[in-house]
């Protein structure tokens, strides 16, 4: 049963346009997400998180946005580089736990 | 420079071998965790620590053991109980552990032969 699900495996984005990650969640339990940027053959890199008390974080290029409601998040990147190419997952932690439950993740490639 | 290394970066194993990957964290974190990616797949836990001397199974611990005898190390060993083990091994370790940023190791790779 897979808990947090990344629909689109793959997002091309024309650079200096949006680029919109999706992510959805069955568990209304999780209290926290995260988002990470995954090169090949390395680990994932943090990006931003957000708390389940809040419906929107903003960090610089990156917003992720929470629809409790929906049980849906979203990371926007604005404006698309061609260095954000990778792989994005997001994960969500289960309230009273230690655990994680991660995304199967989205590619971005962003085009020159 | 903080951070949390893993090595090697490459490992091959035989039929019927332990492997040990190590991985090392200098953030003064308490909480250390090892997930396991295979192609296609989100990372999914292979085991946590919350604090020395004590660990958890997270959701795929059988063919796996860890250890956890100082704060700053949390190495795993891949037992030849593990039928299956070609993955990407990612360590992460958290201040406390709960609702916070993990922060991930460079990966090993494990290969059989």
């Amino acid at each position: 049963d897979q808990q947090v699900k990344q629909n689109s495996p793959s997002l091309s984005v024309q650079e200096g346009r949006i680029s919109i990650l999706n992510c959805d969640y069955t568990n209304s339990m999780f209290d926290y997400f995260l988002w990470y940027k995954k090169y090949p053959a390395e680990g994932p890199t943090f990006l931003i998180s957000i708390s389940s008390i809040k419906d929107k974080n903003e960090d610089g290029r990156f917003t992720v946005f929470l629809n409790k409601s929906a049980k849906h998040l979203s990371l926007h990147i604005v404006p698309s580089q061609p260095g954000d190419s990778a792989v994005y997952f997001c994960a969500a932690h289960r309230e009273g736990t230690y655990k994680y439950i991660f995304g199967t993740g989205t590619r971005l490639k962003v085009l020159a | 420079d903080g951070g949390i290394t893993q090595s090697p970066k490459y490992l091959f194993r035989k039929e019927g071998q332990n492997v040990t990957l190590s991985c090392e964290q200098n953030l003064n974190h308490d909480a250390m965790y090892w997930y396991r990616q295979d192609p296609g797949q989100g990372l999914r836990l292979i085991y946590y620590s919350q604090i020395v001397n004590d660990f958890q199974k997270g959701d795929i611990a059988e063919g796996y053991s860890v250890s956890r005898e100082k704060k700053e190390s949390f190495p795993l060993t891949v037992t030849s109980a593990q039928k299956n083990p070609t993955a990407f091994y990612l360590c992460a370790s958290s201040w406390r552990g709960g609702a916070e940023t993990q922060y991930f190791g460079p990966g090993t790779r494990l290969l059989v032969l």
